[in-house]
Parts: structure tokens; C-alpha cells; sequence
């Protein structure tokens, strides 16, 4: 069975930590996103990755930052943890090269930052 | 630039109704669309897409969904609710392109209640 697997499924920091959530996808795909889910906003995209060290900014990008030096592993990284980063996080993956192909999800991380 | 609209924040069927999710969508050029569904501590799952090949499109658990251009609408239905239908929905828009690397922008979610 295809897997996209998150490090923790919640996670509680302190204002002003460095945080760091992991994702790691066992069906070799090229494309790899990080979504925040807020109650109301739907799924907004943080940042993507379409490959090994390549990496894009999304439509929130602003607090974060990403690492994929390997293929199956995407990282995103809190620099600097807010409250307003306080939210569910997901990881997908996808094949490269084909549009309409479809998103794998991981089962998500709910961040609290206090 | 891409959007989609869900129309309702909530949805409440009772066991055996029609089930109705609205999306409209907007793009500027040809979109694909889709709709995931999420169930409680689980994350997004492919329910149907649409890839420009036939308008109605047919999914998972009996959801179908049809792509009405003239109405940039794509609405998921279902003639009869069962009680492990109960989960979010997201109405999502991707579109044809070398760099668009299968990003989806996703609607606001729909979240589905139904009661016996």
C-alpha cells in the first residue's frame, strides 16, 4: 500500500522555536507540496517541490522554509514558531509530468505553538 | 490565477436523501478539477476528477459529479446518503502546463452531516 507518512501527528512548541515536520513518501514520486488546513480557509499551499533540492513557493510561504535533498523526504521548517502558525499541516505527493494525476496525502500534523 | 468557491461551509442530509455539494470554479484556461474528501483524523482522499474526456464524471462510494462549463460549475451529488458519507469535502482546480507540476488550489471545504 502507497504511503505518504508524517513524523508526528501532533505537535506542541513554544513561541519562538525552531520547528521541523518531516515527510517521507515510499512511491517515488517527483512532486512533493506542504498544505496548512485552517477551519473556514480549505487547504492553502505553503510551499512545492518538483525535485531533489528544487523547490517553489506557494501562496503562504511567508515563516517557512523547506529541505529535500533526498527524494522521498520533504521537509518544512518553522524558523522562527508564531501562534498565527498554529494549524494542521499536510504533506502530498504526486508523479511528475502528469497534471491531472492525483495527490497522495499523509494523515497530517496538528501543530500548537503556545 | 485560480479559484473555486464551495457554497456552504455545512450540509446536512438525512440517511437516504440526495446528497448536493456546490463548487464553481474560475480559470483562465482549461481547468482540471477535482474533489477529495476527508475523513475524521485522516487525511484528503481522491473522490472523482475531471480531465476535459466526459463531462459527467463518476467516483468512489456512488459521487459523480458534472462539469458544466457555461456555469464554470462542478457539483457533486449523490441520489442516497449513508451515514459513512459524514466527512469534509474539498472542491479543488488544477490546470494543463508544463509548470503548474500538479499544484491544486483547493475550495474552502464542505462539511457533510448526516443524520439516521
Amino acid at each position: 500500500d502507497v504511503k505518504v507518512t508524517q513524523s508526528s501527528r501532533y505537535l506542541v512548541k513554544r513561541t519562538g522555536e525552531k520547528v521541523f515536520l518531516e515527510c517521507v513518501q515510499d512511491m517515488d514520486h517527483e512532486n512533493m507540496f506542504w498544505y496548512r488546513q485552517d477551519p473556514g480557509l480549505g487547504l492553502r499551499l505553503i510551499y512545492f517541490s518538483y525535485d531533489v533540492k528544487m523547490k517553489e513557493k506557494g501562496d503562504i510561504p511567508e515563516g517557512y522554509s523547506v529541505s529535500r535533498e533526498k527524494k522521498e523526504r520533504f521537509s518544512l521548517i518553522l524558523e522562527s514558531a508564531s501562534t498565527n502558525q498554529t494549524s494542521m499541516y499536510l504533506c502530498a505527493s504526486s508523479q511528475r509530468g502528469r497534471t491531472e494525476a492525483k495527490l497522495f496525502f499523509g494523515s497530517g500534523t496538528q501543530l500548537s505553538v503556545l | 490565477a485560480q479559484s473555486v468557491t464551495q457554497l456552504g461551509s455545512h450540509v446536512s442530509v438525512s440517511e437516504g436523501a440526495l446528497v448536493l455539494l456546490r463548487c464553481n470554479y474560475s480559470s483562465s484556461v482549461p481547468p482540471y478539477l477535482f474533489w477529495y474528501v476527508q475523513y475524521p483524523n485522516q487525511g484528503l482522499q481522491l473522490l472523482l476528477k475531471y480531465t476535459s474526456a466526459a463531462t459527467l464524471v463518476k467516483g468512489i462510494n456512488g459521487f459523480e459529479a458534472e462539469f458544466k462549463k457555461s456555469e464554470t460549475s462542478f457539483h457533486l451529488t449523490k441520489p442516497s446518503a449513508h451515514m459513512s458519507d459524514a466527512a469534509e469535502y474539498f472542491c479543488a482546480v488544477s490546470h494543463a502546463g508544463g509548470t503548474s507540476y500538479g499544484k491544486l488550489t483547493f475550495g474552502q471545504g464542505t462539511i457533510l452531516t448526516v443524520h439516521p
